[in-house]
Formats: C-alpha cells, structure tokens, sequence
C-alpha cells in the first residue's frame, strides 16, 4: 500500500515569500496530482505530474520518479493562496496525503 | 455550465440512522466518485462509477453503497450511522474513468458535511 507524507503540516509566511511543499510516497506510481482546498471544502485540481516539472502562473511543481518525491512551488506569495495544499498519487487506487495548511500573512 | 453540485450541503443526523447524500455531475461526465474527508485528514476514496456501473471501491464496511442513475446522477448512501462517520463527503466527476489532465480532469463539487451525534 502506498504512504503519502507531505511536509511541512502548517506553514505560515509572508506575503512575497516563496513556499515549498514537499510530498513523497513509497511505491511507484501512474501519476502525481496537486489539489487546492479553501475554507469551506471546496477543491481545485492544480497539476497532473507523471515526469519533469509543469507551470501555471506562479505556480511550479516538480516530480523525481526515482525519489518518489514531489514539490510543489509558489512564487511572490499572496494571502489569496491560502488554503490547504493536497499531493495524491494514483497506482491502482488514489491516496491522498493529509495536507499542507498554508497562512499567508499580508 | 454549472458545475459539481451536491446536497445537501449541511447535515446533522444520530447514530444509528441512514443518511443519503446526493451528487449532480457535470453536464456530460459519466464519472462520478465519492470521497470522505475526515477534519484535518486528506481525503480517502470511497466509490468510483462509470456509465452507471461501480468501476472503483476504496476500503469501507459495507455500510456504505452508492449508485448512478441513467442521467449520471449519484447517491451515496450510509446505514448505521457512527460518530466515525461524521465527515465531509466529497463528489468529482469526469469524462473518463482514469484521472487525469484534460479531458480526464477531476472536478470536485462543494461537499456535505455531515455531523453524526
């Protein structure tokens, strides 16, 4: 069964500072996808990662295959990113990691 | 187009009881699968369904079943409520079975939050 950490937990910055939060998993796996949950529940499908890197806006993530770890990336932070970031791995079944809460201060 | 909805949005049921929470895809997706997320844990996959068929079970007693309708509308439906059970449920839908960027992308509806006392 695959293990999903992500790290760190909470993490609280300030506004233009540039974040990373990691994921790492321990079986090989199809894909990686990075989700984005606001207050409320609601949750936005960020990036699919199978190999290298993708960019949307200020947003990078990277994914090692022979690691097994992934980063997600936020360039010149904004308090409107704030919210809880989630990894999940697909190989026969998803598993989801419990989240990066983020605070970004103004 | 609207997108995901679910309801109700809010729901406060006591152990013991049957709750039915119900999901609206996408206009257009024939996938649909149900998430619980307990507070401050990510979610865990509970159903998958395709073309009205159960193509996905994650690892849940057989309390918990869901279908699809013909319209690609979804159930899920809880029996013997317990405090565990207390959650939000989420519902995605799809074009396609796999997840995936695109045309497999995931979109997930607002959620139900049900309380169990």
């Amino acid at each position: 069964k695959n293990e999903v950490e992500q790290s760190p937990q909470n993490l609280t910055a300030q506004e233009g500072e540039f974040i990373t939060i990691n994921c790492s998993y321990s079986v090989g796996i199809s894909a990686l996808h990075w989700l984005q949950q606001h207050p409320g529940g609601g949750i936005v499908s960020l990036f699919m990662l199978s190999s290298g890197k993708k960019k949307h806006g200020r947003l990078i993530a990277t994914i090692n295959i022979q690691e097994k770890h992934s980063s997600l990336h936020i360039t010149a932070s904004h308090p409107r990113d704030s919210a809880v970031y989630i990894c999940a791995v697909e190989d026969d079944k998803i598993i989801f990691g419990k989240g990066t809460r983020l605070h970004i201060l103004p | 187009d609207a997108g995901v909805t679910q309801s109700p949005t809010h729901l406060i049921k006591t152990r013991g009881q049957h709750v039915t929470l119900r999901c609206s895809p996408i206009s257009g997706h024939k996938s649909v699968s149900w998430y619980q997320q307990v507070l401050g844990q990510g979610p865990q996959f509970i159903f998958q369904y395709y073309e009205k068929e159960e193509r996905g079970r994650g690892n849940f007693p057989d309390r918990f079943s869901a279908r699809q309708f013909p319209n690609y509308s979804s159930e899920l439906n809880v029996n013997a409520l317990l405090l565990g059970d207390s959650a939000l449920y989420l519902c995605a839908s799809s074009l396609e079975v796999r997840w995936g960027a695109g045309a497999y992308e995931q979109y997930f509806g607002p959620g139900t939050r049900l309380t169990v006392t």
